[in-house]
């Protein structure tokens, strides 16, 4: 079992759908992240997690959602995107947010029609 | 704004050859600085971690080396293999308002030739 899995690997959704993506670890973390990772762009992180509490939202659209209900699950909820947010979606947690080492998970490759 | 770059994107080399990977960074004040592979289509895998009080970390056949006062790290690959084909990632975490965040460069894409 890997230390932070990712559900689905795939999806392909239209404009107007909902979808959602899961994330969970199975390292003990305390910290979970979302990163969108688009070609020939570095890695953005969107979202950050410590202990289900939300401490960083670097300006993403509401049309991304993400929920943590507990420390070892993160969702993160899609709502009418667009096309340009095809991207691959990874994963990460760590021990905690305070320079701790992130581990990775096999990221969801999303497709947007 | 602190930033990242991977010199050189991309990098073809024999099985055997020992090469030299680089990210250079434009500010100093970094908490660590991580090493990782990512393979097509696939999540990142940790390599190297070194804190911003270390010069160097070792794995196996991989040295990574950190110059913070020169905004410079090193990820050296001995006796490649084709088995090291990946893309290469390093990352320095930094503050951010009461937190911190990792920044990332752009990659550099490896291929090890049989």
């Amino acid at each position: 079992e890997t230390g932070v899995t990712q559900t689905p690997r795939h999806l392909v959704m239209g404009m107007t759908n909902k979808k959602s993506l899961k994330c969970e670890q199975h390292l003990g973390h305390n910290a979970m992240y979302w990163y969108k990772q688009s070609a020939k762009k570095p890695l953005e992180l969107m979202f950050v997690y410590s202990l289900e509490e939300r401490v960083e939202n670097n300006s993403v659209p509401s049309r991304f959602s993400p929920e943590c209900p507990n420390s070892s699950h993160l969702f993160l909820h899609l709502h009418t995107l667009q096309p340009e947010d095809s991207a691959l979606y990874l994963c990460a947690s760590s021990q905690d947010i305070v320079s701790g080492e992130l581990f990775f998970g096999e990221g969801s490759r999303l497709t947007v029609l | 704004k602190q930033e990242v770059t991977q010199i050189p994107a991309a990098l073809s080399v024999p099985e055997g050859e020992n090469l030299v990977l680089n990210c250079s960074f434009t500010d100093s004040a970094i908490y660590n600085l991580q090493w990782f592979r990512q393979d097509p289509g696939k999540g990142l895998t940790s390599l190297l971690l070194i804190q911003s009080s270390q010069r160097e970390q070792t794995s196996g056949r991989l040295n990574a080396s950190l110059d913070k006062s020169s905004g410079r790290s090193t990820l050296y690959i001995a006796a490649s293999q084709p088995g090291d084909s990946a893309t290469y990632l390093c990352a320095v975490r930094v503050p951010q308002g009461g937190s911190e965040k990792l920044v990332f460069g752009k990659g550099t894409k490896l291929t090890v030739n049989p």
